[in-house]
């Protein structure tokens, strides 16, 4: 079955970029919509974006001047960049598959396990 | 921006027993509303989508209702391994998430 893993620095300095890639396996990246979604410790969720497979974007208002998403089909991986972080941004980032119904509503049904990434000095 | 609020934020409740958490919308939503549950350290899983239907594989005891504004989701007779926090996420422009319920045994 599909599974999403993700990978990247687990610890970042204030001020740097974050980068983070998720690699789909067991289907492909094709013809699907794909997010990032972010819970600092202890709080709740955030989504932050998600790209469909050919490149099209769409930004969390609030994160929108300091987040790219990309993808790379050919790996079957799509990458979060984030910019200069501060504490506030360190958080258990998820990827997951963002998936149309049938009645027309979006919703994450498969989500990779989650990293931790510390921002500090 | 629409806004979610869910509540309550917590609720202890025994085996056995009906659980209600409720979200409401700040705007109509039509019936574009999910509903996820999070185990302490893995990551959320869908349980409903579409308000109402109940994803593959998931217990038929979750269940949800409700259409517009206000949305219900409910756990028929909680059983000890629905210890866990359930939010609600809408997607009309953008998605959201509510705040959390989390839910705990008696």
């Amino acid at each position: 079955q599909v599974q999403l893993q993700e990978s990247g620095p687990g610890l970042v300095k204030p001020s740097e970029t974050l980068s983070l890639t998720c690699t789909v396996s067991g289907g492909s990246i094709s013809s699907y919509y794909w997010s990032w979604i972010r819970q600092p410790p202890g709080k709740g969720l955030e989504w932050i974006g998600y790209i469909y497979y050919s490149g099209s974007t769409n930004y969390n208002p609030s994160l929108k001047s300091r987040v790219t998403i990309s993808v790379d089909t050919s790996k079957n991986q799509f990458s979060l960049k984030l910019s200069s972080v501060t504490a506030a941004d360190t958080a258990v980032y998820y990827c997951a598959r963002f998936l149309v119904g049938a009645k027309g509503g979006w919703y994450f049904d498969l989500w990779g396990r989650g990293t931790l990434v510390t921002v500090s000095s | 921006d629409i806004q979610m609020t869910q509540s309550p934020s917590s609720l202890s409740a025994s085996v056995g027993d009906r659980v209600t958490i409720t979200c409401q919308a700040s705007q109509d939503i039509s019936n574009y509303l999910n509903w996820y549950q999070q185990k302490p350290g893995k990551a959320p899983k869908l349980l409903i989508y579409d308000a109402s239907n109940l994803e593959t594989g998931v217990p038929s005891r979750f269940s949800g209702s409700g259409s517009g504004t206000d949305f219900t989701f409910t756990i028929s007779s909680l059983q000890p391994e629905d210890i866990a926090t359930y939010y609600c996420q809408q997607y009309d422009n953008l998605p959201t998430f509510g705040q959390g319920t989390k839910v705990e045994i008696k």
